[in-house]
């Protein structure tokens, strides 16, 4: 079945660590997207892709980047991680303008 | 004002009832509307999606959009214990940003 993986799916660091995030997907979908979750925010967007050649910041960009690495894969990672990173994080993808996007098991991170 | 702005509930209701869940949205120009349903500690799952004013059937659920009151609803009939989940409403912004906004979700309780 075409999917959307996430790696790993628990994570426990400490804070300054640096830590890659890492999604794949198999549905042939263009566009992808990171997310985090937090209890009572819901879902934040980080940063979204639109193609290999396109990064785009979303809401809550600051303390991480992303890689596109191929049009399956989409790295987030967290340069020196601190404690109120600590959520769950979300993959997504979509397949054209109509936006509905399919999300991935998601990682918990925990910083210390 | 929030842009997706749900109640967070708990919404209560017996097995085999109509559950009615609720979202308004601020951007007047959204065009793309989206329900999806989260069980704790999984990823969001896409239900419905409607685009145009009116309902729109798929199996127990419908959606419901009224654009000139800004406001979406799903309903699900003949729940069942299974549908307990918090449900998110999730809107296309409008013009040239293609981002989804999400609502903080509405948590629905079906008791047997």
């Amino acid at each position: 079945d075409a999917d959307v993986t996430q790696t790993p799916r628990n994570r426990i660091t400490k804070t300054g660590k640096r830590i890659m995030l890492e999604c794949s997907q198999t549905k042939g979908h263009d566009r992808m997207y990171w997310y985090r979750q937090d209890p009572g925010l819901g879902l934040r967007l980080i940063y979204y892709s639109f193609d290999v050649k396109d990064i785009n910041k979303g809401e809550i960009s600051d303390g991480y980047s992303v890689s596109r690495q191929a049009q399956a894969k989409f790295s987030l990672s967290l340069e020196s991680a601190i404690p109120n990173q600590t959520a769950l994080y979300f993959c997504a993808t979509s397949a054209d303008a109509t936006n509905e996007q399919y999300f991935g098991p998601g990682t918990r991170l925990t910083v210390t | 004002q929030k842009e997706v702005e749900q109640n967070s509930g708990p919404l209560s209701v017996p097995e085999g009832a109509i559950a009615s869940l609720n979202c308004t949205y601020s951007d007047r120009v959204s065009q793309s509307f989206f329900w999806y349903r989260q069980y704790s500690g999984k990823s969001p799952e896409l239900i419905m999606s409607i685009y145009s004013n009116g309902d729109k059937e798929d199996g127990r659920f419908t959606a419901q959009l009224n654009k000139a009151s800004q406001y979406v609803s799903l309903l699900i009939r003949d729940s069942q214990p299974s549908d307990s989940a918090t449900y998110l409403c999730a809107v296309k912004l409008g013009g040239a940003t293609n981002k989804l906004i999400f609502g903080t979700g509405t948590l629905l309780a079906v008791q047997p």
